[in-house]
């Protein structure tokens, strides 16, 4: 199985700051022949499910505000939020999809207001 | 508005076997255009999938629970459902149904999840 691993495993950053969240995959998730990683990200809110919030490490799911944004290939892998928002309070957990079964999620990453 | 509803009960006891259904509403699980996942997340720890079923009745599971695990589909009434057996301690958690986004490798399937339902609490004890 692909391990995911992710840091930090908590941060805080204050209102309208950036927040930096990094995954990394124990084995490569890009795939040559058409050059896209499977990858994928998710908010989970306290008491909510997660939400799907970027796939193929950076397309945005629809209705997803813009300041979320994935980058990164290979093994290594970022979400950035550009500017922290009050409701943008939850985990956060990456997730491969490239070798199956099973996918596997990274431990997640909490992210408060400072 | 497509949305997935866990139910089925929050105990059972160990050895037995925990039984959910995640009823379909809004759209339908004989849709080709997806799997039915689920997965679970243990208090306070990260998530786990279990496995998915497509609505011909095809499954995939996680090797890791394979052997107690077994998922079906009824799309009479459009739901799904799963069954893990010999259930312990470890496996107290929320169960999520989520529907899953697939596509083909040359040499498999691969998907993310794109929805979710709220979840249930499933606590294993005597």
């Amino acid at each position: 199985d692909i391990v995911m691993t992710q840091s930090p495993d908590s941060l805080a950053v204050s209102l309208g700051e950036r927040a930096t969240i990094n995954c990394k995959s124990s084995q490569s998730v890009l795939y040559s022949s058409n050059n896209k990683n499977y990858l994928a990200w998710y908010q989970q809110k306290p008491g909510q499910p997660p939400k799907l919030l970027i796939y193929w490490a950076s397309t945005r799911e629809s209705g997803v505000p813009d300041r979320f944004s994935g980058s990164g290939s290979g093994t290594d892998f970022t979400l950035t939020i550009s500017s922290l928002q009050a409701e943008d309070v939850a985990v956060y957990y990456c997730q491969q999809y490239y070798s199956t079964p099973p996918v596997t999620f990274g431990p997640g990453t909490k992210v408060d207001i400072k | 508005q497509v949305q997935l509803q866990e139910s089925g009960p929050g105990l059972v006891k160990p050895s037995e076997t925990l039984s959910l259904t995640c009823t379909v509403s809004g759209g339908s699980v004989s849709s080709g255009s997806y799997y039915w996942s689920w997965i679970r997340q243990p208090p306070g720890k990260g998530l786990e999938w279990i496995g998915y079923i497509y609505y011909s009745g095809s499954t995939n599971y996680n090797p890791s629970l394979k052997s107690r695990v077994t998922i079906s589909v009824d799309t009479s009434k459009n739901q799904f459902s799963l069954k893990l057996s010999s259930v312990t301690a470890a496996d107290t958690a929320v169960y999520y149904c989520a529907r899953a986004r697939p596509g083909y490798f040359p040499w498999g399937p691969y998907w993310y999840f794109d929805l979710w339902g709220r979840g249930t609490l499933v606590t294993v004890s005597s």
